[in-house]
This record gives structure tokens, C-alpha cells and sequence, in this order.
């Protein structure tokens, strides 16, 4: 199976803190993507790593990629009540297929 | 910013109807995808469709299942006859030819009753 898991499968941490979820795959990817879902929402894009990339940054989330273990991890700097939310890894095996999504991380920022 | 838009946002049908579940991809886009996830579960693929036919279908997607892309806007799912098991939130998402992400919308919540 090609599935990103993610770990831990929940986080709690204090408003402020930095919070970071890591996401491990078994096959070879393209890419892999992370994606944010509020309760009972759509899924909304947060960033895109290539599988020749090793690292990206978008605002205040990290993402690095270590294909010779197949993980990636995503980190949120400063976090923010509104951050509070699942946040999924999905990997592609090529540029337009499909992705796979992990079971998830559920992050509670607490105040 | 360009956005997929799904209708119905939900829908609360009985048993052994049929569905027919609405997206309105990003224009430019030639790839389409629908989604599924269960209440509390994972997001699960069910079918990509490019050039106007499937090119993949996961095991969910059985003969219940068909997609359309009837007006070249539009890409609907169809459920020919409703289980109780279908109940889920149901998302659409496409992805531009040169592009690598993929977007999704909204989501359309289907309650079977």
C-alpha cells in the first residue's frame, strides 16, 4: 500500500508552541501533500514537497521530506487556536495520479 | 482565488435512492477525482476521470457508482441505489494538466436514511 500514516494520531500542545506531525509511506512518490480539514469541512491545501526536494517553507509550516526513510514531517511554528484541525499527508506515485491519504493527525491547540 | 464547488452541501436521502452528487471543477483542470470519507475515518479515493473516462477506480467504486462529465463543466457522481454504508461526507477535486496539486471542495455531506 502506497498510504501516508501519520503519527501521533492526536496532539495536544499549548497556543504558542510549535507542533509537529510526521507522515511515513511505503511506496516512491512524486510528491507528497499535506492538507488541513476543520470539523466537518473541506480539505484545503497547505503545501507540496517534490519527491527531489528535501525541504519547503510556506509561512509558519515547515515541511521536510526524507525519501530514503519514506517519511515527511510537518512542522507549525507558533501555533494559533485556528490551527486546531486534522492534518493529513497524501502521497502521489506520479504527477497526476492520484493520492493516498494517511489516517490523519488531530491537533488541539489549547489556550 | 479559483475554487472546486460542490452542491448539494447535504443531503438526506432513503434507502434505495439514487444520488446524484454535483462538482464544478477548477476550469482549466483536466484531471477529476471524488472522494469519500466515512464520519471520523480517512479520506478514501474512489475514481480519477481524465479526457472524458475513468482512469482509475478503487474497489468502493462498484457498479453503484458512475461518473459524468455531461456539459464540460459539470462532474457528477451518481449512486444508482443508496445503502445506509454510503453515508459520507463526499469531496470533489481536480488537478490542472501541468499542475501537481490537487484541490478539493467543500464536500457533500450524504446522510442515508
Amino acid at each position: 500500500s502506497q498510504q501516508g500514516e501519520e503519527d501521533p494520531q492526536a496532539l495536544s500542545i499549548q497556543e504558542g508552541e510549535n507542533a509537529t506531525m510526521n507522515c511515513s509511506y511505503k511506496t516512491s512518490i512524486n510528491n507528497l501533500q499535506w492538507y488541513r480539514q476543520n470539523s466537518g469541512r473541506g480539505l484545503v491545501h497547505l503545501i507540496l514537497i517534490r519527491s527531489n526536494e528535501r525541504e519547503k517553507h510556506s509561512g509558519r509550516l515547515r515541511v521536510t521530506l526524507d525519501t530514503s526513510k519514506k517519511s515527511s514531517s510537518l512542522l507549525i511554528t507558533a501555533s494559533r487556536a485556528a490551527d486546531t484541525a486534522s492534518y493529513f499527508c497524501a502521497t502521489a506515485k506520479n504527477r497526476d495520479d492520484k493520492i493516498i491519504f494517511g489516517k490523519g493527525t488531530r491537533l488541539h491547540i489549547l489556550p | 482565488e479559483p475554487e472546486v464547488t460542490q452542491t448539494p452541501s447535504h443531503q438526506v436521502t432513503q434507502m434505495g435512492q439514487e444520488v446524484i452528487l454535483r462538482c464544478v471543477p477548477i476550469s482549466n483542470h483536466l484531471y477529476f477525482y471524488w472522494y469519500r470519507q466515512i464520519l471520523g475515518q480517512k479520506v478514501e479515493f474512489l475514481v480519477s476521470f481524465y479526457n472524458n473516462e475513468i482512469s482509475e477506480k478503487s474497489e468502493i467504486f462498484d457498479d453503484q457508482f458512475s461518473v459524468e462529465r455531461p456539459d464540460g463543466s459539470n462532474f457528477t457522481l451518481k449512486i444508482r441505489s443508496t445503502k445506509l454504508e454510503d453515508s459520507a461526507m463526499y469531496f470533489c477535486a481536480s488537478l490542472q494538466e501541468s499542475g501537481n496539486t490537487i484541490y478539493f471542495g467543500e464536500g457533500s455531506w450524504l446522510t442515508v436514511v
